[in-house]
């Protein structure tokens, strides 16, 4: 959902240790989910997406879960390095509507401690 | 080489000025699109558009309008600036269907 006028979510992690980045979605009907990683002064990049028919899906040091009863969606990294401090969204669509418009959820800034 | 690119990096203007940002992918895509990003770092779609089909949303002012002059290139043209437009914006492209999406630098625009 829209996250207008509140602060945004902040995860301090130490390097080395797991990090879990959690994301509310917004429509039930949604089928693909993505999360992004942003960086300061850059735009939006592709980390690992997920479709509607899987509730689990790895990628390199990343695994996404998707759990649909609850409209969640989690983002797992594992030993976290420094270089994975940014912002990270989840994103949603919903192929019915006809559009390939992405539903942006609301970030988290994931900090990492040396 | 840049997959999408975006003119200018940073834009400086007064309140009631005309602008324009440039948006270009050569990554052959179908489907370019421009996302708003506030000072709370919300996204949000303004346009989509694919040679074929604009898609406005609703909330966007009309002060704002997409131009396509081939599909390699979505420039954002904005009329009267206001304190309020004042956000970084993201141009994105992706092939025919929802996946591949893949975001520009964006361009920092400042009203003052």
């Amino acid at each position: 959902g829209e996250s207008v006028g509140l602060h945004l979510p902040t995860l301090s992690v130490q390097e080395g240790d797991n990090s879990i980045i959690n994301c509310a979605y917004s429509n039930s009907a949604s089928d693909y989910f993505i999360w992004y990683k942003q960086e300061s002064g850059k735009g939006p990049q592709f980390i690992i997406d997920i479709r509607s028919n899987m509730d689990k899906r790895q990628g390199q040091r990343v695994t996404v879960l998707l759990n649909k009863t609850v409209k969640h969606l989690s983002l797992q990294i594992a030993a976290t390095q420094p270089g994975d401090s940014a912002v990270y969204f989840c994103a949603e669509n919903y192929s019915g509507a006809g559009s390939y418009q992405l539903t942006f959820g609301k970030g988290t800034k994931l900090s990492v401690i040396p | 080489d840049t997959a999408v690119s975006q003119t200018p990096k940073y834009l400086v203007t007064q309140m009631g000025n005309d602008k324009s940002i440039k948006c270009e992918q050569n990554l052959g895509h179908d489907t370019m699109y421009w996302y708003k990003q506030d000072s709370k770092k919300f996204l949000k779609i303004m346009f989509s558009y694919n040679n074929k089909e604009l898609i406005i949303n609703e909330t966007v002012p009309n002060r704002f309008s997409p131009k396509s002059p081939d599909k390699a290139h979505l420039n954002l043209h904005i009329n009267s600036l206001e304190l309020g437009d004042s956000a970084v914006y993201f141009c994105a492209s992706s092939p025919v269907g929802r996946f591949g999406y893949t975001f520009g630098s964006g361009t920092r625009l400042t009203v003052v």
